[in-house]
C-alpha cells in the first residue's frame, strides 16, 4: 500500500504570495491531518479534514486554510506569506477521525518564505 | 487544550545503556497518549500509543512506556539502546474525543557505537 504522498516537496515564495500544498493519504483512508513543523515552535496541529468536513482547527490565522476533496485528497492554502511560515507542512491520514487509528505522516512539504 | 514537555533536549548515550525519556502532559479529561520518532531522513513513525487498560505499553523496536495518571506522565523507556536507535523522538497527546494531536517539543537522542 502507497503511503502518504505530499506535493511537491520543496517551494520557495516570497512574502505576500499565496501557497497551495496537496496531500494524498494512503488509500482508504478518509481523515486527513495537517501540522506545521518549526525549529522554534516544534509540531503544531493546523487542522483535520474528515469526509470533506473540517473537524478540527488549531491555533492558527485565518491566512491557513484546508479544504478536502470526495476521494479524500487534501489542499492546504495559505495566503499572504509572511517570513515566519517558513516550515515543514506535515500532512498525516487515517482510517477514520477515530482518535484511536493511528496516523500515517507523509514525508512534509519545506516551505521557504524569501 | 492539552499541552506536552519534554524535558529533555537532547540526550546521549553509548550503546546498551538504558533510555528513558521523560514527558508530562496537561488536561484535565481522558487522553490519549503516542511517541513518535523522527529517524533521520524519514518519516515520522508511531512508536507506541495508550488509549486504555494496561498502562505499561510495548512498541516496536523494544521501546515501551508508562501512563502514571498520578503524574501525567507518559515516560519512554528502552533496557539497552542501538546507535540504531539515534533518532528524534515526540510525545504526543489528544483529547480522547478528537484528533486534534499536541506535540512535545521533541529529544534527540545520540546514540555513540
Amino acid at each position: 500500500k502507497a503511503g502518504v504522498t505530499q506535493t511537491p516537496r520543496y517551494l520557495i515564495k516570497t512574502r505576500g504570495q499565496q501557497v497551495t500544498l496537496s496531500c494524498s493519504p494512503i488509500s482508504g483512508h478518509r481523515s486527513v491531518s495537517w501540522y506545521q513543523q518549526t525549529p522554534g515552535q516544534g509540531l503544531q496541529f493546523l487542522f483535520e479534514y474528515f469526509s470533506e468536513t473540517q473537524r478540527n482547527k488549531g491555533n492558527f490565522p485565518g491566512r491557513f486554510s484546508g479544504r478536502q476533496f470526495s476521494n479524500s485528497r487534501s489542499e492546504m492554502n495559505v495566503s499572504t506569506l509572511e517570513l515566519g511560515d517558513s516550515a515543514l507542512y506535515l500532512c498525516a491520514s487515517s482510517s477514520t477521525s477515530n482518535p484511536s487509528d493511528t496516523q500515517y505522516f507523509g514525508p512534509g512539504t519545506r516551505l521557504t518564505v524569501l | 487544550a492539552q499541552s506536552v514537555s519534554q524535558h529533555n533536549h537532547h540526550v546521549i548515550l553509548s550503546e546498551a545503556a538504558s533510555l528513558e525519556l521523560g514527558c508530562n502532559y496537561s488536561y484535565g479529561g481522558t487522553v490519549n497518549l503516542f511517541w513518535y520518532v523522527q529517524y533521520p531522513g524519514q518519516h515520522l513513525q508511531l512508536l507506541l500509543k495508550y488509549f486504555s487498560g494496561d498502562p505499561l505499553v510495548k512498541g516496536i523496536k523494544g521501546f515501551e512506556a508508562e501512563f502514571i495518571k498520578s503524574k501525567f506522565s507518559f515516560n519512554l523507556r528502552k533496557p539497552s539502546v542501538q546507535w540504531s536507535d539515534t533518532a528524534e523522538y515526540f510525545c504526543a497527546v489528544s483529547a480522547r474525543d478528537n484528533n486534534d494531536m499536541r506535540f512535545g517539543a521533541g529529544t534527540r537522542l545520540t546514540v555513540k557505537p
